[in-house]
């Protein structure tokens, strides 16, 4: 069993371009969150997909997208970068069982954007 | 709206000593929560969850609803426990079951 990858490591944008971040599930797991982790602070939710949809969003603007892909990958796009969108980027994959959910965590992708 | 509230940034103990990581929520349903540790270089990792009311690598956590706190403990602390401590809630609902985290408090055992 493979854990949840991302991709890239590390990452540095100027503001107002866009990038992309992506996200390899765990096997068997056919949902994926994706947290932005700003210094100093916990984790806070931006949207999760299941089974290619967008299954709930979290309190970010309609610039930060996402997709999810046939396989479960999944891809973060985040357009007109902004200086405070500087953070960590994680995708946790899950999978439902027994009525609960648990979520896997990646390494993350650090963006900086100057 | 749901919120996770960890009041200290650090927490510092001696090797041997009893440690207790605070964790205070408000929701007004019925919360599933977890504790998520992060080592040094490494990964944020699920620790335990109060469903399962287990005890990981000498931890334990009990709900107390009454005052809506999830305090993390272990009776005799390690060196190895040294590392970043988050508490989250997840809300179960059908647009997305999002977790919240605390602010994290990190955890230092000094020999």
């Amino acid at each position: 069993e493979t854990g949840v990858t991302q991709s890239p490591t590390h990452l540095i944008k100027t503001r107002g371009q866009q990038v992309t971040l992506r996200c390899s599930s765990q096997s068997g797991h056919n949902t994926v969150s994706w947290y932005q982790q700003a210094l100093g602070q916990g984790p806070q939710f931006i949207f999760q997909y299941y089974r290619e949809e967008e299954n709930g969003r979290g309190n970010f603007p309609p610039r930060f997208s996402g997709l999810q892909f046939p396989n479960y990958s999944s891809e973060l796009n985040v357009n007109a970068l902004e200086l405070d969108d500087s953070a960590l980027y994680l995708c946790a994959s899950s999978s439902t069982s027994g009525g609960r959910e648990t979520q896997y965590f990646g390494p993350g992708t650090r963006l900086l954007v100057l | 709206a749901q919120r996770v509230t960890q009041p200290e940034k650090l927490l510092s103990v001696f090797k041997g000593a009893p440690v207790e990581l605070k964790c205070n929520y408000s929701y007004s349903g019925s919360p599933e929560l977890f504790w998520y540790v992060q080592y040094s270089r490494q990964r944020l990792q699920l620790l335990l969850r109060h469903i399962s009311r287990e005890s990981i690598k000498g931890f334990t956590a009990d709900l107390n609803k009454g005052e809506t706190s999830f305090h993390l403990k272990k009776p005799f602390a390690q060196e190895e426990d040294s590392a970043m401590y988050y508490c989250a809630l997840i809300i179960l609902t059908g647009g997305g079951n999002k977790l919240t985290f605390g602010t994290g408090t990190q955890l230092k055992v000094e020999l």
